[in-house]
Order: C-alpha cells, then structure tokens, then sequence
C-alpha cells in the first residue's frame, strides 16, 4: 500500500525558517517525481514545487521561488521542502504527492505563519 | 502561464441524479507526444485530493465506473452518472501538459440538494 506521510508542520513567525518532510513507503521512491503542493486555509490547490527522481531537476511556482528547496534522500525514502523567509501567505495545508498523475497524495501538514 | 476555468463553482445534485463539470483550458492540452495529461481529483471533506481520472479518460484503480472523463484540446468535463453520498465534495482537474508548469482549477463543490 503506498503511504505517503508529512511531517514537520507548526506556528512559525514570518520570516522564519521551517522544515517539512514527506516519508514514502509502498512503492519504488527512487523511479518517481514527486511534488509538493499547498492549499490555503478554505481554497484551492497551488503546485509549489517538483523534485525528478533523481534530484537532477527541480522546479518551483514563481510565488515560492527563492524562498522554497524541494530535495530528497532516496536512501531513505523521504522528500523535503525547507521554506525560509515565511510569510503570511504561505499559511496553509502543504501535501506531497506522487508522480506525473498526482496519484497518491500524503493527508497534509499544516503551516501556520502568524505573528 | 495555462489558467483552467471549472464550471460550475458549485453544483447541486440529487443522489441518483447525473451531474457534469467542465474545465476549460486557456492552451491546448495535447502534448507534443500525442498525450493529453489532464487529470480530474476529488477532494472530500477533510480529506486529501484522490485521483479519479486520469489522461482525460482513464479512471484510476478502484475508483467507481460511474466516473467518466472525455474531451479534447481544451475543452474537457467529468461526469457522475448517478450521484451517491460518497461523492460529495470538491472536484478539481490538474494539467501536466505543460510540465514543470502545473496548473490546478479552482474546483468545483459538489453538495446534495
């Protein structure tokens, strides 16, 4: 069974830095791309970030670029998006997902940027 | 950048009743490979996004047959033939034709009427 699982949400003050990380289990981690996309608190899903399967390409939505790192540590199963200089508008419920289709999705960790 | 527009935002049905989505594309959808990646995802009430279809037309293991997705070029609609609870929820499609640039629609909430 393909479980994707995030980790390393919270409340952060803006312009602080924060980690997330997303463990893959039930499939081959190391064959796929994978991506990290958010949503804001009663909106819609934003693309943010994809990662190739072997870290040779990365690619980022123009409202994280410079800010966000997507990598990943195929030895361990696990994907990452470090996030500095946090906003407010970077609130939300970030998922990592699997893949050209986004057919597996992680249930989300939330980011709370707030003074 | 490629904008797809869902309609309707919000659709009310009926269980049993047979509903349709639309999205439409601001570009073409056929890649150069002679693929068309737009994909349809349902997201239920504090729940992640699921893949209900996939290239237009292909539906995702497991998922019911009473999904369907057709549509070509920029033009493309996801249709429920016989609403059941579970299927209340917000519906999105997703395009990766014009990958590493992905797009999402802003959704389209399904609710009982």
């Amino acid at each position: 069974e393909v479980q994707l699982v995030e980790s390393g949400g919270g409340l952060v003050k803006p312009g602080s830095s924060l980690k997330l990380s997303c463990v893959a289990s039930g499939f081959t981690f190391s064959s796929y791309g994978m991506h990290w996309i958010r949503q804001a608190p009663k909106k819609g899903l934003e693309w943010i970030a994809l990662i190739y399967y072997d870290s040779s390409n990365k690619y980022y939505a123009d409202s994280v670029k410079g800010r966000f790192t997507i990598s990943r540590d195929n030895s361990k199963n696990t994907l990452y998006l470090e996030m500095n200089s946090l906003r407010s508008e970077d609130t939300a419920m970030y998922y990592c997902a699997k893949g050209v289709n986004f057919d597996y999705w992680g249930q989300g960790v939330m980011v709370t940027v707030s003074s | 950048d490629v904008v797809l527009t869902q309609t309707p935002p919000t659709l009310s049905a009926t269980i049993g009743q047979s509903v349709s989505i639309s999205c439409r594309s601001s570009q073409s959808l056929l890649h150069s490979n002679g693929n068309t990646y737009l994909n349809w995802l349902l997201q239920r009430p504090g729940q992640p996004p699921q893949l209900l279809i996939y290239l237009v037309s292909r539906l995702e293991s497991g998922v019911p047959n009473r999904f369907s997705g057709s549509g070509s070029g920029t033009d493309f609609t996801l249709k429920i033939s016989g609403v059941e609870a579970e299927d209340l929820g917000v519906y999105y499609c997703v395009q990766s034709t014009h990958a590493p640039m992905y797009t999402f629609g802003a959704g389209t909430k399904l609710e009982l009427k």
